[in-house]
């Protein structure tokens, strides 16, 4: 059902250490999936995207995982630093006109010196 | 760096104001949206158009009305403001579907 009010989840972890945040999303038919990262007082911001005919994807210490068996997405962030400290959202998309994208409800990352 | 603006940044205003938060995309987006989102909450999709004349209601409920005369341009107006109003509106734009959604800045709204 729909999580009107739910405050995020957060996630804490030590700088320099590796993340890893997760989403799980909710359309068997969704065919791409974008994560963003948003900085307080800030919109969101793209970080990196998958299509559904791949199952990892690599940028720059950042990978996206995809496992479309269990509709689950993930972020990994290596190397853990100050800047990473956002808020950070996953987003499902069908490749179609009429399909507006689903955000999930986002996961506060905290990195601890 | 995304070409979608949002003006104003921050605004506060009395109740019973008429307020227009603008949002004006030079990308050539056919579809736009607006979300509204309670610091530390989730995007709640409140508009969205699939271009000029189309405007459509998202999935949480707003007293808001928005406008696609534009392609560029998708303003949300809030004919009378109340305290429940106060939020951080986003607005977003993309290409279609299989393209990534550009974000602007955001407008915090207070009403007093």
């Amino acid at each position: 059902g729909e999580s009107v009010g739910l405050h995020l989840p957060t996630l804490s972890v030590q700088e320099g250490d590796n993340s890893m945040i997760n989403c799980a999303y909710s359309n068997s038919a969704s065919d791409y999936f974008i994560w963003y990262k948003q900085e307080s007082g800030k919109g969101p911001q793209f970080i990196i995207d998958i299509r559904s005919n791949m199952d990892k994807r690599q940028g720059q210490r950042v990978t996206v995982l995809l496992n479309k068996t269990v509709k689950h997405l993930s972020l990994q962030i290596a190397a853990t630093q100050p800047g990473d400290s956002a808020v950070y959202f996953c987003a499902e998309n069908l490749n179609n006109y009429g399909q507006n994208f689903v955000f999930g409800p986002g996961t506060r990352l905290s990195v601890l010196p | 760096e995304a070409d979608i603006y949002q003006t104003p940044r921050y605004l506060v205003i009395g109740t019973g104001k008429k307020i227009t938060l603008e949002c004006s995309q030079t990308m050539g987006h056919d579809k736009m949206y607006w979300y509204q989102q309670d610091p530390g909450m989730e995007l709640h999709l409140i508009h969205y158009s699939y271009g000029v004349n189309s405007t459509e209601k998202g999935d949480l409920s707003s007293e808001s009305t928005v406008s696609r005369i534009r392609t560029e341009h998708f303003p949300l107006t809030l004919e009378s403001a109340r305290p429940s109003h106060t939020s951080q509106y986003l607005c977003a734009s993309t290409a279609g579907g299989g393209a990534e959604a550009f974000f602007g800045q955001g407008t915090r709204l207070t009403v007093v």
